[in-house]
């Protein structure tokens, strides 16, 4: 069964700290991933994507994610963290051939000043 | 393009009153999908259009939801009679499906918040 577990429910960086937020996945088939970014009161806005091109991923306001394959894993990295960088993250696995996502339980990220 | 637009931002009712939200996918895209967020529960799939036929309303919580999509352009999520418990976020989320290994990318909608007294 295909499943994407977020393995931190929070997490807290200090402002300019390297910011790191894991997901794991399970899927039968390549799998297309998907970061999103909820602010506060705010719809999910997409960072990245990854559709089996390269495995690293460029995203929006800095951030970055790897797909590793033997490790079936999809963590979201940044550099350098920004006080605007704070609120929730959601991993999402998009089932191949299907219309079907599964969202994981989000991280939300605290940035501390 | 403006995006996904829902209505209305807010809406708080009493129980037992109906709701009715909206939302305007973005233009050319062919899937439309209708979410809840809650606390408790995270984001739950409610509903899923493809080229305005329901696909998959497993999610639909009772009767007392429906969904309607008339055009390419418009969709409605309807309770009736709503109770406290119906209380979340819903969301609206369209993209473009085109039948391949590739998912494509959701987009989504602001949200609405539902407070039901």
């Amino acid at each position: 069964a295909q499943s994407v577990t977020q393995l931190d429910s929070h997490v807290s960086v200090s402002e300019g700290t390297p910011v790191l937020l894991r997901c794991n996945y399970s899927s039968s088939y390549s799998p297309s991933l998907f970061w999103y970014v909820q602010h506060p009161n705010k719809g999910l806005q997409l960072l990245l994507k990854y559709t089996s091109a390269a495995t690293l991923v460029k995203g929006i306001n800095g951030f970055e994610a790897e797909f590793k394959k033997s490790e079936t894993s999809f963590h979201l990295t940044k550099p350098s963290a920004h006080m605007s960088d704070a609120a929730e993250y959601f991993c999402v696995v998009g089932l191949s051939g299907t219309y079907k996502y599964i969202f994981g339980t989000g991280t939300r990220l605290k940035v501390l000043a | 393009d403006a995006g996904v637009i829902q209505s209305p931002r807010h809406e708080v009712t009493e129980m037992g009153q109906e709701v009715t939200l909206r939302c305007k996918p973005i233009s050319g895209h062919n899937s439309l999908f209708w979410y809840r967020q809650t606390m408790m529960r995270g984001l739950e799939l409610l509903i899923y259009f493809n080229n305005n036929v329901p696909i998959d309303d497993s999610g639909m919580p009772e009767d007392r939801f429906s969904a309607k999509m008339p055009n390419a352009s418009f969709s409605t999520l309807k309770i009736q009679p709503s109770e406290p418990r119906d209380s979340a976020v819903y969301f609206c989320a369209s993209s473009l499906w085109v039948g391949g290994q590739v998912q494509e990318t959701q987009y989504f909608g602001p949200g609405t918040r539902l407070l039901v007294l």
